[in-house]
């Protein structure tokens, strides 16, 4: 069954600290994976975009990295700011006839001052 | 160039009714998928429509359809509603859908009650 299992569900950091986030699935066959930031009460915003020969992936203090050998990507945050509070959600294609997108259920991230 | 519209934001609707969702996508996207956003479930994929025909669809009973016109715009019709159907309902544009690594652009949703 193709999944998509994101840890930890919620995170609670300091500004300025690091943070990672992990993400697991099981969907076969691999198009492409995605994490994409969801602020309260708006629509998820892209982040990055990686196919299976990519590994890692940076969008200014995110970085993102795919072991597709292990079915595993992170999202690493640099230097948190308040702003970075958001939902955090990975989201796998599955390479099929149309479309076939998995959801994580995502992680709550919480920076504080 | 103007984002991804969703009209309206809030709705609130009484089981049994029905109701239509729109989605504006961004200028030059063919492709709109239809997404569920619950606290329980998270997202959910609804269905997706590229040059007006349905080219892929999600786990959700047939009360849920959807339509494409010729300008990409986009429909989505729930009929006799029921309280589970409470969700904030995003829609979604790319230029050519997500198959391949084309960048997908969400509005804001629409936050539908059911009461």
């Amino acid at each position: 069954k193709n999944q998509v299992e994101q840890s930890p569900q919620s995170l609670i950091i300091l500004e300025g600290k690091n943070c990672t986030l992990q993400c697991n699935y099981t969907v076969s066959p691999f198009s492409n994976l995605r994490w994409y930031k969801q602020d309260t009460g708006r629509g998820p915003v892209s982040l990055t975009i990686m196919t299976f020969s990519e590994n890692t992936k940076s969008n200014g203090r995110y970085t993102a990295t795919l072991d597709a050998d292990t079915k595993q990507s992170s999202l690493h945050i640099t230097a948190s700011q308040l702003s970075d509070s958001a939902s955090y959600i990975c989201v796998v294609s599955a390479e099929q006839a149309g479309t076939a997108l998995i959801f994580g259920k995502g992680t709550t991230l919480s920076v504080s001052s | 160039k103007a984002g991804v519209t969703q009209t309206p934001r809030y709705l609130i609707k009484t089981r049994g009714q029905q109701v239509t969702l729109s989605c504006s996508p961004i200028s030059g996207h063919r492709s709109v998928s239809w997404y569920q956003q619950t606290p329980g479930q998270g997202l959910q994929f609804l269905f997706e429509y590229f040059s007006e025909t349905q080219r892929n669809k999600g786990n959700f009973p047939g009360r849920f359809s959807g339509r494409q016109f010729s300008n990409s715009r986009s429909e989505m019709n729930v009929s006799t509603l029921e309280l589970g159907d409470s969700a904030l309902y995003l829609c979604a544009s790319s230029l050519s859908g997500t198959r391949v690594s084309y960048e997908q652009y969400f509005g804001p949703g629409t936050r539908l009650t059911v009461t």
